[in-house]
């Protein structure tokens, strides 16, 4: 079966500084990984994917992501916070077998002035 | 424009009461999906449609139903059987073509219990 995990309910940093919200993942077979982002009462949109290939994916809005398949992890991160992007992050994985797709508990993140 | 769009945003339901959610895709995409989140769950599968005319339950189907009779259309009933309908939903899509697939989400409806 397909999961994901993110084990930070909540992650604060300070405008300016490096960000990371983390996501480990199980899988059989190849890992398609994904990270979204929802803002307050909406739809989420999304921001990067892995499928194959390197291991640092770029994305939107100055986000990149690491895959790392000894650790099973796919950390979402940012050299520099902005305030606005404070916003909830889900991480997830598709089930390729039966084009589904399966998300994490969700991350909030707070980027403060 | 395209998109999905979600109707309504916000949608109360009376004790014993079906109700319906709309969900209506223009990227003339072949897979649709139906999630609910709760605060501090994540979003969790309910329904799931790859091709018109069919359908699969996802991991919480007890007390949903959904139909696909339009390739752009995907609408959710929550029957009286689901005792708990308080929460946020939300209606997705996506192609399948290897290496182009993600998720396209609409903006979700409210669906509280009065």
């Amino acid at each position: 079966a397909q999961s994901v995990a993110q084990p930070e309910d909540q992650v604060n940093v300070a405008e300016g500084n490096p960000l990371t919200v983390k996501c480990t993942y199980s899988v059989s077979g190849n890992p398609y990984l994904f990270w979204y982002v929802q803002y307050p009462n909406r739809g989420l949109q999304f921001l990067l994917k892995y499928i194959t290939g390197d291991n640092l994916v770029k994305g939107s809005y100055g986000f990149e992501a690491e895959f790392n398949k000894s650790q099973t992890s796919f950390h979402l991160k940012k050299p520099s916070a902005l305030v606005s992007d404070s916003a909830l992050y889900f991480c997830a994985v598709r089930d390729a077998a039966f084009n589904k797709f399966y998300f994490g508990s969700g991350t909030k993140l707070n980027v403060k002035p | 424009d395209g998109g999905i769009t979600q109707s309504p945003k916000y949608l109360f339901r009376k004790e014993g009461q079906n109700v319906t959610l709309s969900c209506e895709q223009n990227l003339n995409h072949d897979a649709m999906y139906w999630y609910r989140q709760d605060p501090g769950q994540g979003l969790r599968l309910i329904y799931y449609s790859q091709i018109v005319n069919d359908f699969q339950k996802g991991d919480i189907a007890e007390g949903y139903s959904v139909s696909r009779e339009k390739k752009e259309s995907f609408p959710l009933t929550v029957t009286s059987a689901q005792k708990n309908p308080t929460a946020f939903y939300l209606c997705a899509s996506s192609i399948r073509d290897l290496g182009n697939e993600k998720l396209f989400f609409g903006s979700g409806t409210q669906l509280s219990v009065l």
